[in-house]
């Protein structure tokens, strides 16, 4: 299996602009997470799935973001419109029952600047 | 609620020398406990977990940590440290209670683990 996949890894963008994330996880894992990391915050959890259904959104800071996953191979983050405060390293993670409890695999990431 | 901390924001070693990275922990029942690295412009991996039985847990690459539940800690130790285990590492907690705390683990802010040759 390739691992989580992210895409773009590095996305840098005009504030205004929307911006949209992507991510495809392990194929047979049934949760998926969103999490930004920056160095002010550090790591926190966004949103999320559980068979393509979102469990908790709690972490999502404002109605500028979105996430979406329209299938269990697919999901989305979207940011519209963007703010330089919102420049961080976001990553996409999935696990499974059969991964144990809590064992995340997570992307590389994708880096995003809002200039 | 649930809350790790991790009092040294770096640690720095020299190879073939003991480490550990400190971690401490808040939840109101029974924790799940965790340990993940991170390597320059990579994403987390996982390390080693704590669910239940024997307070020490063995991982990947030699590392071990040590649940002890009256002080809430869980260090992170390794007998000799390599200059290849150079990284960030983070401690994380999720509470047992079940329901929709199932994904939400909470991790720590990161240590620094510096070893030098």
């Amino acid at each position: 299996d390739a691992g989580v996949i992210q895409s773009p890894r590095h996305e840098v963008t005009e504030m205004g602009q929307e911006v949209t994330l992507r991510c495809k996880p392990i194929s047979g894992h049934d949760y998926l997470f969103w999490y930004r990391q920056t160095m002010m915050r550090g790591l926190e959890l966004l949103i999320y799935f559980n068979n393509n259904v979102p469990i908790d959104d709690s972490g999502m800071p404002e109605d500028r973001f979105s996430a979406k996953m329209p299938n269990a191979s697919f999901s989305t983050l979207k940011i519209q419109p963007s703010e330089p405060r919102d420049s961080a390293v976001y990553f996409c993670a999935s696990s499974g029952w059969l991964a144990g409890a809590n064992v995340l695999t997570f992307g590389a990431g994708s880096r995003l600047t809002v200039l | 609620a649930q809350s790790v901390a991790q009092p040294e924001d770096q640690v720095n070693v020299a190879e073939g020398n003991p480490l550990t990275v400190k971690c401490t922990y808040s939840v109101s029942g029974n924790p799940y406990l965790f340990w993940y690295v991170q390597y320059p412009n990579r994403g987390l991996q996982f390390l080693l977990k704590y669910i239940t039985g024997d307070n020490l847990v063995k991982g990947s690459y030699g590392f071990e940590a040590e649940f002890n539940k009256s002080q809430t800690s869980f260090h992170l130790k390794k007998p000799s440290a390599l200059v290849s285990d150079s990284a960030l590492y983070f401690c994380a907690v999720r509470d047992n209670a079940g329901g929709t705390s199932y994904g939400k683990l909470t991790f720590g802010q990161g240590t620094i683990l510096t070893v030098h040759p």
